[in-house]
């Protein structure tokens, strides 16, 4: 039931863009990003919903394909502060009260 | 406007001792969580409160027990600690039970021996 995300891990230069997938077996109601740095707590990046729908904040963007039950988050132009893991969380349709299956992350590293 | 806050920040137990982590939140959300955080295994859910005096199991439970008798305050506790309980365990909130962001504490690092 764990999404599956890939790759594991990414290393970028200062305004190279990176491509983080999020892939479930099963059909979702939505899709969230969170973003860990180092000894802190997940932070909450966006949520999509089903239906497809792109969201964008800044330089971090994201979108959701339903029918595949996929959703990328895209970083374009990176900064160093983007440096982090990266999780994805899934709701599964017809379940109730947020219950969050979380992908096992990946691992990006930003170099000046 | 303190958001999520857990105590304590770091623990050590002995094989067998009991110990409860407390989680409290501000922001008058009626959903709360535990999850624990293993490397390479990413966020997993132990309990979840969906309001006050509510608790449910989530993918992981054993060996774990939840209180939630107040809104604020959502309680984790271990009765007999095992190494296999070694672990990151982060309590979250959210104001909706679908499609909301949840919003989490510092966590807690408990190490048992």
């Amino acid at each position: 039931q764990q999404p599956v995300q890939s790759p594991q891990a990414v290393i970028l230069r200062e305004g190279e863009d990176a491509v983080i997938n999020c892939s479930s077996s099963k059909a979702l109601y939505s899709v969230h990003w969170y973003r860990q740095k180092h000894g802190e707590a997940p932070v909450f990046l966006m949520i999509l919903l089903k239906g497809g729908e792109q969201k964008g904040h800044e330089k971090i963007s994201a979108s959701f394909n339903e029918k595949k039950q996929q959703s990328s988050l895209y970083l374009t132009a990176s900064q160093l502060s983007y440096s982090g893991t990266y999780f994805c969380g899934t709701e599964i349709s017809g379940t109730s009260y947020g219950k969050l299956t979380f992908g096992q992350g990946t691992i990006l590293t930003v170099h000046p | 406007n303190a958001g999520v806050t857990q105590t304590p920040k770091f623990r050590v137990l002995k094989t067998g001792q009991s110990m409860t982590l407390l989680c409290a939140q501000d922001m008058n959300h009626e959903y709360m969580y535990w999850y624990r955080q293993d490397p390479g295994m990413g966020l997993r859910l132990i309990h979840y409160s969906v309001g006050e005096g509510t608790t449910a199991k989530g993918e992981v439970p054993d060996g774990y027990n939840v209180s939630r008798l107040k809104k604020q305050n959502f309680l984790l506790g271990l009765e007999s600690a095992a190494p296999s309980q070694t672990s990151v365990y982060f309590c979250a909130s959210s104001y909706s039970p679908l499609g909301a962001a949840q919003y989490f504490g510092p966590g807690t690092r408990l190490t048992v021996l």
